[in-house]
C-alpha cells in the first residue's frame, strides 16, 4: 500500500525559508497516472491547497503562495519537496502531501496523504 | 469556482441519517470528492466523482448530486463517524469547501 511520510523541521523562523520533503513508498513518483500535492491546515481551519507536482516536472502553484513557494521531485529518491520562502506566523500550520488521481474526464482527488508534519514559524 | 458547504456544525446522535451540502459558484458537472477527518489525523477519502465510495469505506457512507449540488449522506451515524467532512472540487484555486463538524449531541 502506498505510504507518504512528510519530514522537515518543525520550528521556522520568521523570514527564512520552510522546506519539507515527502518520501513515497511502495509507489512511483514518476508515474503519470498520478500528480503529487502540498496541502496544509493552520491550526483550528480548513485545508488550503498549496500546489500540485506532475510527472513532467511541471507544477501549478496556488496564486496566493506563488511567489515564494517551489515544489521539485527527486526520482532518485523517490520524493517530492516544499520550499516556502519568507515565511510569517501565517504560514504555521500541519503540511500535508498527498497523491493525486485524475478523474476518468476531468476533475481529481486525493487518495493516498501523509500523516502530515506540524511548522510553527515563530522566533 | 467557489464551494459552500453547510452546515458548519451539526449535533447528532448515534443511529441518525445526516446530511452535509457542498454547492458550487458554477456547474461542476460531477466532480466532487468528500474526505473525512478525525482530530489530529490526515484527511481520508471517502467519495470522488460525486458518488463514487472509496475502496474500504462503509456503504453507509453515499454522494450523490451533479452540476452545482451535492450531497454528502450518513446513515445510521456510528461513533467512528464523528469529524469533520470536507467536500473539494476540480477547481484548484481554491478547491476544498470550509468544513462541516458532525458533533455528538
Amino acid at each position: 500500500q502506498l505510504q507518504l511520510q512528510e519530514s522537515g523541521p518543525g520550528l521556522v523562523k520568521p523570514s527564512e525559508t520552510l522546506s519539507l520533503s515527502c518520501s513515497v513508498s511502495d509507489g512511483s513518483i514518476s508515474s503519470s497516472t498520478y500528480f503529487w500535492a502540498w496541502i496544509r491546515q493552520p491550526p483550528g481551519k480548513g485545508l488550503e491547497w498549496i500546489g500540485n507536482l506532475y510527472y513532467s516536472g511541471s507544477t501549478h502553484y496556488n496564486s496566493s503562495l506563488r511567489s515564494r513557494l517551489t515544489i521539485a521531485a527527486d526520482t532518485s529518491k523517490n520524493l517530492f519537496s516544499l520550499r516556502l520562502n519568507s515565511v510569517t506566523a501565517a504560514d504555521t500550520a500541519i503540511y500535508y502531501c498527498a497523491r493525486g488521481v485524475f478523474g476518468v474526464v476531468m476533475g481529481y482527488h486525493f487518495d493516498f496523504w501523509g500523516q502530515g508534519t506540524r511548522v510553527t514559524v515563530s522566533s | 469556482i467557489q464551494l459552500t458547504q453547510s452546515p458548519s456544525f451539526l449535533s447528532a446522535s448515534v443511529g441518525d441519517r445526516v446530511t452535509i451540502t457542498c454547492r458550487a459558484s458554477l456547474d461542476i458537472k460531477n466532480y466532487l470528492a468528500w474526505y473525512q477527518q478525525k482530530p489530529g489525523k490526515a484527511p481520508q477519502l471517502l467519495i470522488f466523482a460525486a458518488s463514487t465510495l472509496q475502496s474500504g469505506v462503509p456503504s453507509r457512507f453515499s454522494g450523490s448530486g451533479s452540476g452545482t449540488e451535492f450531497t454528502l449522506t450518513i446513515s445510521n451515524l456510528q461513533p467512528e463517524d464523528f469529524a469533520t467532512y470536507f467536500c473539494q472540487q476540480l477547481s484548484s484555486n481554491p478547491p476544498f469547501g470550509g468544513g462541516t463538524k458532525v458533533e455528538l449531541k
